[in-house]
């Protein structure tokens, strides 16, 4: 079973402050995406990331994918109020199954 | 162009009950996925249909729980003889095409089993 691990689990900041998230696993996966989930809502795909040591930045949000496919990073800068929700990472592996990590709960407080 | 609707929203059964679940996926996706969310946890895959066809259910309960997507009309996923532990959040995603592409999730629905 492959598992990807997110940390931390809760992330309380002030405005504008940055932060990582980080998604980890002792698998290769051959794409990583990141979601976001708020509240009474189903996940809203921000991205996905391709290759090893591949980059993408959103606006305020840059991802990045190992360059061992097994694990990536969410970094925002200048966090705002807006940024709040749940943050899901999600890969798919060996099964051709998408497998989610259990989430980082963010909240920016004004 | 509507996204996946899911319904209801709020199901509330008594233990020993059905649970009928349905996804509406957006219009010229035929591929589904069910998911489930139990608080403060990820989404965990159930199983992938396309039309009229079960394409993997390695992620689905051995017992009581099923799913179909007929050539006509929404996907279903029924949980017979409902336990407390049934109680969570399940979603269904689509997308058009097979494969490692995104998947764009329904809203869910929120099952509580008292």
């Amino acid at each position: 079973t492959q598992l990807l691990e997110q940390s931390p689990q809760f992330l309380s900041i002030q405005e504008g402050e940055n932060l990582t998230v980080y998604c980890n696993s002792s698998s290769v996966f051959s794409s990583l995406q990141w979601y976001r989930q708020e509240p009474g809502e189903g996940p809203v795909l921000l991205v996905t990331v391709v290759t090893g040591g591949e980059v993408k930045k959103l606006k305020r949000l840059t991802f990045q994918f190992g360059d061992a496919r097994k694990d990536s990073s969410l970094h925002i800068t200048a966090a705002q109020p807006g940024d709040t929700g749940l943050y899901l990472c999600a890969g798919f592996g060996s099964a051709r199954q998408l497998t989610f990590g259990s989430g980082t709960q963010l909240t920016v407080l004004p | 162009n509507a996204g996946v609707m899911q319904n209801p929203r709020h199901l509330v059964r008594r233990r020993g009950q059905e649970a009928r679940l349905r996804c509406s996926p957006m219009k010229g996706h035929s591929h589904v996925y069910w998911y489930r969310q139990l608080p403060e946890e990820g989404l965990k895959f159930m199983v992938y249909l396309q039309k009229e066809n079960i394409i993997d259910e390695s992620g689905m309960p051995k017992e009581r729980f099923s799913a179909e997507f007929p050539k006509e009309g929404p996907s279903i996923l029924r949980i017979q003889q409902v336990v407390r532990g049934d109680s969570a959040a399940y979603f269904c995603a689509s997308s058009p095409w097979q494969g490692e592409g995104e998947q764009y999730f329904g809203p869910g629905t929120r099952l509580t089993v008292t």
